[in-house]
């Protein structure tokens, strides 16, 4: 069965400043999607960032970048210029695009604090 | 509608009455997903969805969770003769069928249930 990790369960940054939030995932599969998702207080879950596992290229949206090692299973999120807004509860997903239902596989998240 | 609306926002109930969470998805989107996040925990799938085909169950913790989605849209979670333990928010996603899973979900607010 496939998991998700994050090692961090909480994080602060300093405004203006640049923090990298880890996860780490087992899956014996090969293609595969990978994402980051912002719970802010409102409990809304947002679609941060998505990378493919068949693309070496790192996604990048705006502020926010991952650093995708398929080798070693590792899926970073790298938040530059941080801004209050981004305060929030970040998790991982993990979603095995050969299956029959796509769901996705959360880790515990990790909660992020921005200090001004 | 414009996004996955849930309702009730927040629900407190008796142990060992049922309750009734209701899910309304983008319109159109076929695929339509019921998450639970307990505190301090990510994201438990529950059940999945897809058109017209039998939904996933494989999620469900007990015989005491059902779920139905009634002409292809609205999705009613029910839990029969909650526990204390069934205290959590329950999230609704819905997407559109990619055949991919590659673009993730739109996710709800969801809805706390409080069991006292």
């Amino acid at each position: 069965a496939q998991t998700v990790t994050q090692s961090q369960p909480e994080m602060s940054v300093q405004e203006a400043e640049t923090v990298t939030l880890s996860c780490t995932y087992d899956t014996s599969e090969s293609d595969y999607y990978l994402f980051w998702y912002k719970q802010p207080p409102s409990r809304q879950m947002i679609l941060v960032i998505r990378q493919e596992a068949y693309k070496q290229q790192n996604a990048t949206e705006n502020r926010f970048s991952v650093n995708f090692q398929k080798a070693a299973k590792s899926f970073s999120l790298k938040i530059s210029d941080s801004q209050l807004g981004d305060a929030a509860m970040y998790f991982c997903a993990y979603c095995y695009s050969g299956g029959s239902n796509y769901k996705l596989t959360f880790g515990k998240g990790t909660l992020l604090t921005v200090n001004p | 509608g414009a996004g996955v609306s849930q309702s009730p926002s927040n629900k407190v109930t008796e142990k060992g009455k049922d309750v009734e969470l209701r899910c309304d998805p983008i319109s159109g989107h076929t695929a339509l997903y019921w998450y639970r996040q307990s505190l301090g925990q990510g994201l438990e799938f529950l059940i999945y969805f897809q058109g017209n085909s039998a939904p996933d169950k494989s999620g469900l913790p007990s015989d005491r969770f059902s779920a139905e989605r009634t002409g292809g849209s609205v999705s009613t979670l029910t839990i029969q003769r909650t526990q204390q333990e069934d205290s959590a928010v329950y999230l609704c996603a819905s997407s559109p069928w990619t055949g991919t899973g590659r673009y993730g979900y739109t996710f709800g607010s969801g809805t706390r249930l409080t069991v006292v």
